[in-house]
């Protein structure tokens, strides 16, 4: 199976820059995607990395060490409508048809 | 712009009618699609995945007899939500993928999403 965790919540300020972090678990690693994803909406593709280092897309950046089981987006000059839940959600060859199987996501609040 | 769209958007229905739910890719063909529910504050959790002209497969825990899916298209996957209940009531995504990323893996393009109420 797969188990993806990441914090539920995280408040930051804006202009400020944020870390969400992800570890996960699973047998047949084939890529870890970053979504974004807006209440009442359906999330948005940011990010993906499927080799070690870091992928960086303007604002955000995406990194992966696949021995750690471990990934980040980072966020800079947060802006108040990155107010969003971000979502880690990794692929899974041996699941068959490129499955994605997500984390709990977390919510961030973006403050004045 | 959009890539997969999803109708109707909104829907209520009443405890035990049938709902059905539609997930069409725009512009490209989709031999695979997946579908995925989410209720409020929590994360996506796929149900089945959708495969054109062969029978869907299900996740552990998911009734493949209550959530029908059909994929008789290469741009349509219909899930009809049998006999519903209050307790279905959630949002429900569906997914397509779409371009090759580096690896050999596909993006996966979510549609607008179906928010289910049943009264």
């Amino acid at each position: 199976g797969q188990n993806i965790d990441q914090p539920t919540e995280m408040t930051a300020t804006e202009g400020a820059i944020v870390q969400i972090n992800c570890t996960y678990q699973t047998s047949g690693f084939n890529g870890l995607f970053w979504y974004q994803q807006h209440a009442g909406e359906a999330p948005t593709f940011l990010s993906y990395n499927v080799l070690d280092g870091l992928e960086e897309k303007g604002r955000f950046s995406s990194f992966l060490s696949r021995s750690k089981g471990y990934s980040y987006l980072l966020l800079k000059e947060l802006q108040m409508k990155d107010s969003a839940s971000y979502l880690c959600a990794v692929r899974d060859w041996r699941s068959g048809a490129n499955n994605l199987f997500f984390g709990t996501g977390t919510r961030l609040t973006v403050i004045p | 712009g959009a890539v997969v769209s999803q109708h109707p958007s909104w829907v209520i229905c009443k405890s035990g009618t049938s709902v059905k739910i539609e997930c069409r890719s725009l512009d490209f063909q989709a031999t695979t699609m997946f579908w995925y529910r989410q209720f409020p504050k929590q994360s996506l959790m796929l149900m089945a995945t959708s495969n054109e002209g062969s029978k869907a497969t299900y996740e552990q825990g998911v009734e493949k007899d209550k959530f029908l899916i059909n994929h008789a298209s290469l741009t349509l996957s219909t899930l009809t939500v049998t006999s519903a209940h209050p307790e279905d009531s959630s949002f429900y995504i569906c997914s397509a993928n779409r371009g090759r990323l580096a690896g050999g893996t596909y993006e996966q393009y979510f549609g607008p999403g179906t928010r289910l109420t049943v009264t």
